[in-house]
């Protein structure tokens, strides 16, 4: 199954615009490409997804290369409570269900 | 209600013992997933269940073996387990057809003596 390169650990200052980059270059052509982020203590939160094109949802906006092998989650203005790990994952589709690999996510800080 | 529920929150368990982990959501899913999550490690997918049906087992040991009595319940149950297996079990469920948004449980934390 394809697999995802983060970097391990981003820093921000609180309301500065954050990008998280993600790399996917096995990416097959119906993978859809969908962001988590955990929170210590808590299990994983969907943030949000795509599969060609841009989307912007109330928690983050998520830019898809055109070529799909890559794509960056944008956190439009950084807060305290975004300070988590944040996954980038491909949904493969299997009978019925969507098989996904978490790879190592990017441990993001952010800085007051 | 996008809340998938899971008990115990923490369980403590010898390696002789039996016991089972719990899963329930309400929200018309018909995937569910069980994840094992070790300290500072992405979750790993352990199985999935497809309309009640088992349709991955990602080669895990016997000792855990997964039930889905119904489409909103999904059970983990443990036996003979070792010390290794002290983990985070999550649970997860999402709609059968893409893009598989998966809603996670937020976890049993599990401790093997």
């Amino acid at each position: 199954d394809a697999k995802t390169t983060q970097p391990n650990s981003m820093e921000s200052n609180e309301e500065e615009p954050v990008h998280l980059p993600c790399n996917h270059s096995t990416i097959s052509g119906t993978d859809y490409i969908h962001w988590y982020r955990q929170l210590p203590s808590q299990g994983p939160e969907y943030v949000i997804h795509g599969l060609t094109s841009n989307v912007n949802n109330r928690m983050a906006s998520l830019a898809i290369a055109e070529d799909r092998k890559s794509s960056t989650l944008i956190l439009h203005r950084a807060t305290l409570r975004d300070a988590a790990v944040y996954y980038c994952i491909l949904s493969v589709i299997r009978t019925n269900a969507g098989k996904s690999t978490f790879g190592d996510g990017t441990t993001l800080t952010v800085k007051p | 209600d996008t809340e998938v529920t899971q008990t115990p929150k923490h369980l403590v368990m010898g390696m002789t013992n039996k016991k089972s982990l719990k899963c329930e959501q309400h929200m018309g899913h018909r995937a569910m997933y069980w994840y094992k999550q070790k300290a500072k490690k992405p979750p790993e997918l352990m199985f999935v269940y497809s309309y009640e049906k088992l349709s991955i087992n990602e080669s895990v040991p016997s000792r855990f073996s997964p039930e889905c009595p119904n489409s909103s319940l999904l059970n983990l149950h443990l036996h003979a387990l070792q010390p290794e297996d002290s983990a985070l079990y999550l649970c997860a469920s999402s709609q059968e057809q893409p893009p598989y948004e998966q809603y996670f449980g937020p976890g049993t934390r599990l401790t093997v003596t």
